[in-house]
């Protein structure tokens, strides 16, 4: 079965930092382009970052750009987002999900996780 | 940056009924487009891609169509199981964005 498993949220201070992992299963992991998309409680989708399949190319938006970083480690079927200055605008559940069309930059999503929640309060 | 935006944001709707729900993107984004549907408590899950594209496995009451800037998903005859919010994607270019979604709920 094709699953993605989030983890790693919890509940942190402004200006601190989290790791959220993704780990994969039911397919070849480096095939595929990954994303990261947040939800905040009551609130729409937010795309927060994408990493091509091999890891070369990563893209963010500028809420993000420069506090985030998405990794992957291809040997573990495994997605990192790296948070780092957190702040109360961070707070949503955040899901992992897997491109449709495999090695394509990151822009259609068929996979999803089950999310992992942060808050971010002092 | 490209903008999407849906309408309406929420409509009551009976089983049986036809919906068409409408996205507009900023700017062109030729046919790169997705729809998402989410339940409450649920990942999004993919109906339409590329516009008019069925995913695997979405009833074939669900659509989609449109180019350049304007966009459509219609549900030809709405069942129990629809009544969900419903959310826009573009895939043009980074970074991408999704609308605001539109709450489809039981009349």
């Amino acid at each position: 079965e094709v699953q993605l498993l989030e983890s790693g949220g919890g509940l942190v201070q402004p200006g601190e930092s989290l790791r959220l992992s993704c780990a994969a299963s039911g397919f070849t992991f480096n095939n595929y382009a990954m994303t990261w998309v947040r939800q905040a409680p009551g609130k729409g989708l937010e795309w927060v970052s994408g990493i091509t399949g091999i890891g070369g190319g990563t893209y963010y938006p500028d809420s993000v750009k420069g506090r985030f970083t998405i990794s992957r480690d291809n040997s573990r079927n495994t997605l990192f987002l790296q948070m780092n200055s957190l702040r109360a605008e961070d707070t949503a559940v955040y899901f992992c999900a897997r491109e449709k069309m495999g090695l394509r930059s990151p822009g259609v999503f068929d996979i999803w996780g089950q999310g992992t929640r942060v808050t971010v309060s002092s | 940056d490209i903008q999407m935006t849906q309408s309406p944001s929420s409509v009551s709707a009976s089983v049986g009924d036809r919906l068409t729900i409408t996205c507009r993107a900023s700017q062109g984004i030729s046919n790169w487009l997705a729809w998402y549907q989410q339940t409450p408590g649920k990942p999004p899950k993919l109906l339409i891609y590329d516009a008019s594209n069925l995913e695997g496995g979405v009833p074939s009451r669900f659509s989609g169509s449109g180019s350049g800037t304007d966009f459509t998903l219609t549900i030809s005859s709405l069942q129990p199981e629809d009544f969900a919010t419903y959310f826009c994607q573009h895939s043009n270019s980074f970074p991408l964005s999704f609308g605001g979604g539109t709450k489809v709920e039981i009349k």
